[in-house]
């Protein structure tokens, strides 16, 4: 089975363009994470979600960011107007999403983005 | 709130050098505690985990013992190998938030050379 999976791998853009990350969870699992690890900041959580729905947004740093998931599955995270503060490494978790033990978060490798 | 504060590094030791770096926690509830690797190129994997006081985690020759009465959670290895040079990352899940978001700690560079 494949673990969570993101694209692009490495994202290159200009201050002010608009950019979209992805993210595929593994296959059955409910909630999923976005997180960023930037050298500043260390890991922080930007939003989860449970299905479709976002219960938490809390961690989403302006209203330039937004994020969707469709048919429970994959997610895109979209930061408008890019600024240089938005380069990190944009990381996505996915769990089964029940509580206790079956929800162990598995990660995803990461877009590197990079904003010029 | 809830937070996590582990040891600044870069920390570097020598291959069968005895390892801890120290975690301590802030949380909201009864949290559950991890630590989290991330091997150079790699994405972050749990290393191991314990959900209540008194549990000890395991894996891999690593142990962290939840210690409810020191808020701590300190990551130990009695002879790390060069194999072992990642970052290692505490973290938290708390009860009183969002389910399964964590709150990590800012992570520790661990370098072991031959």
């Amino acid at each position: 089975g494949a673990g969570v999976s993101q694209s692009p791998s490495n994202k290159v853009t200009e201050k002010g363009k608009d950019v979209e990350l992805r993210c595929d969870p593994i296959s059955g699992h409910t909630a999923l994470y976005w997180y960023r690890q930037s050298l500043g900041q260390g890991l922080e959580f930007l939003i989860y979600f449970q299905g479709n729905s976002a219960p938490d947004k809390s961690g989403l740093p302006s209203d330039r960011f937004s994020a969707e998931r469709t048919g429970g599955s994959v997610s895109t995270l979209t930061i408008q107007r890019t600024q240089q503060e938005d380069s990190a490494v944009y990381l996505c978790a996915s769990s089964l999403g029940d509580s206790g033990r079956r929800n162990e978060q598995f990660f995803g490798p990461g877009t590197r983005l990079t904003v010029l | 709130g809830n937070s996590v504060t582990q040891m600044e590094g870069p920390v570097t030791l020598s291959e069968e050098a005895f390892l801890t770096i120290n975690c301590t926690y802030t949380a909201t509830g009864y949290p559950s505690l991890f630590w989290y690797v991330q091997y150079p190129g790699e994405g972050l994997q749990l290393l191991l985990k314990a959900t209540k006081a008194d549990d000890k985690g395991s894996n891999k020759g690593f142990e962290a013992t939840y210690r409810k009465e020191t808020t701590s959670f300190h990551l130990e290895k009695g002879s790390v190998q060069v194999s072992d040079s990642a970052v290692y990352f505490c973290a938290l899940t708390s009860r009183g938030s969002t389910l399964g978001r964590l709150y990590f700690g800012r992570g520790t560079q661990l370098t072991v050379w031959p």
